[in-house]
């Protein structure tokens, strides 16, 4: 069964306009962390934004925020002031088993951003 | 600088082929990562290990295997490739027990079975 979703195959976004891509998991986990990933054409995994589950207040960094929401088992990137440079792939990921033989890290499908200028 | 390296970028085997597919990272980590990358689907977690000698099965391990002799080395082997075994292959590695951005990704190895 597919422990992270991303129901959105491709988005598109006017330049300068926020955008937000969805992602729900699904865990057993009292604690676990959250993760967003940007893969440019190039194909590097660049990391943008880490929500941990005990974490009460939502992460934020720059541009990006992550709006997590614990009892939905949501964890929705928003890009404000979309910019060209933010056409890619966008992962999120999901951090489990932390310290155990199951450390271990999954992903979703990915959801494709295009930034229409 | 940290570095998770892959040893081979692109790779053209034929179906039936034994096919190693090599990670080296240097940051001491315990955890380390093997994926594919196909369209649709994401990145799919294929072997992961937190020790020398140590393997775990991910989501997909069905065709593949792994091998870790020493902490900084973790090996993916196809055992008799196949077509559908063509795809993208990305290794990681991270300190075991430490949340937060602490996950490192190799360039990936791009495996086309012919």
């Amino acid at each position: 069964a597919q422990k992270i979703t991303q129901t959105q195959p491709g988005m598109f976004v006017q330049e300068k306009e926020a955008v937000t891509l969805d992602c729900t998991y699904d865990t057993s986990d009292q604690s676990y962390g959250l993760f967003w990933y940007k893969q440019p054409s190039s194909g590097e995994m660049i990391f943008l934004i880490y929500q941990g589950s005990y974490d009460e207040q939502n992460a934020t960094e720059g541009r990006y925020s992550l709006n997590f929401q614990k009892a939905r088992k949501s964890a929705n990137l928003v890009i404000s002031a979309s910019q060209l440079g933010d056409s890619a792939m966008y992962f999120c990921a999901m951090r489990e088993g932390l310290g155990t033989s199951y450390d271990k890290v999954i992903f979703g499908p990915g959801t494709s951003l295009s930034v229409i200028p | 600088d940290v570095k998770v390296t892959q040893s081979s970028r692109y790779l053209v085997k034929r179906t039936g082929e034994k096919v190693f597919l090599e990670c080296v990272q240097d940051m001491d980590h315990e955890n380390m990562f093997w994926y594919r990358q196909d369209p649709g689907l994401g990145l799919r977690l294929i072997y992961f290990s937190y020790d020398v000698k140590m393997k775990e099965k991910g989501d997909i391990p069905e065709g593949y295997s792994v091998s870790r002799e020493k902490k900084e080395r973790f090996s993916l082997i196809l055992e008799s490739a196949s077509t559908n075994q063509t795809s993208m292959y990305l290794c990681a590695s991270s300190l075991l027990g430490v949340s937060g951005n602490t996950i490192y990704f190799g360039e990936g190895s791009w495996l086309t079975v012919v």
